[in-house]
C-alpha cells in the first residue's frame, strides 16, 4: 500500500482556519474509522491532536477538530496561531498488512 | 505522562546493524504496545513495528525480513535492530507508545534520534 496523499502545504493568517486533506483508499482511510493525526515541531516529540477520525486526547486544544468523507479524512484548524506552525501527518489502520500507514506530511505556515 | 527517550549510535555503516534503544518512564509496560517509527529526510512517516509487554511482534511487510525487536521490562526499555542497512535506512528514528486497547494510534512519543547510514 502506498503512502496517504497529503498537500505539502497549507498556510494561512492568524486567526484564520485552515484544512488540511488525507488521502487514502478503500483500504484504510475509507475501510476503517481508524485516523490519527500528529503534530511536529521540529526537535520536539510529535503529539498526538486526533484519533478514531474525531476524538481529540485530553489536552488538545479544540481548535483541533478531524472528520472524514469517504476514502479522504481532514483535519482543520481554527483560530491558527503561530505555534501552529509544524508539520502534520495523517496516519490510519490498514487492516492488519501493513498494520498502519503514514502520509507524506503537511507543513503549516502562519503568515 | 509518558516519557520516551531514544539512545543509540547515529552512524551506522552500510550491511551492518543499527541499534537503537527506548527508555521508558513512568509506567508499566503491559499498559502498551511500543513501536517504533522513522521518517526519511524528506519524507514521510514510516511505521517499523510494534512489541508488547510478553514480547509479541508485529512489522511492516517491507521492512519484515531485516527488523528485530526486543523488551525488557526489568529495565523498562525495548529496542530495534534493523540489519543489513543501506543508506535509504538513513532516518529520523522514533519511538512511541499505543494504547493496547487501540494500538492503531500513538499517544505519547519520543524526541527521535537521527541515524545516517555511511560508510
Amino acid at each position: 500500500q502506498s503512502a496517504l496523499t497529503q498537500p505539502a502545504s497549507v498556510s494561512g493568517s492568524p486567526g484564520q482556519s485552515i484544512a488540511m486533506s488525507c488521502t487514502g483508499s478503500s483500504s484504510d482511510v475509507g475501510g476503517f474509522s481508524l485516523v490519527s493525526w500528529y503534530q511536529h515541531h521540529p526537535g520536539k516529540a510529535p503529539i498526538l491532536l486526533i484519533y478514531e477520525v474525531t476524538k481529540r486526547p485530553s489536552g488538545v486544544s479544540s481548535r483541533f477538530s478531524g472528520s472524514k468523507s469517504g476514502n479522504t479524512a481532514s483535519l482543520t484548524i481554527s483560530g491558527l496561531q503561530a505555534d501552529d506552525e509544524a508539520d502534520y501527518y495523517c496516519c490510519s489502520y490498514a487492516g492488519g498488512s501493513p498494520f498502519v500507514i503514514f502520509g507524506g506530511g503537511t507543513k503549516v505556515a502562519v503568515l | 505522562q509518558v516519557q520516551l527517550q531514544e539512545s543509540g549510535p547515529g552512524l551506522a555503516r552500510p550491511s551492518e546493524t543499527l541499534s537503537l534503544i527506548c527508555k521508558v518512564s513512568p509506567v508499566s509496560m503491559s499498559t502498551y504496545y511500543w513501536n517504533w517509527i522513522r521518517r526519511p529526510p524528506g519524507k514521510g512517516l514510516q511505521w517499523i513495528g510494534y512489541i508488547n509487554y510478553s514480547g509479541r511482534t508485529k512489522f511492516d511487510p517491507s521492512l519484515e525480513s531485516r527488523v528485530t525487536m526486543s523488551i525488557d521490562t526489568s529495565k523498562n526499555q525495548f529496542s530495534l535492530r534493523l540489519n543489513s542497512v543501506t543508506a535509504a535506512d538513513t532516518a529520523l528514528y522514533f519511538c512511541a507508545s499505543a494504547n493496547r486497547g487501540s494500538p492503531n494510534y500513538f499517544e505519547y512519543w519520543g524526541q527521535g534520534i537521527g541515524v545516517t547510514v555511511s560508510s
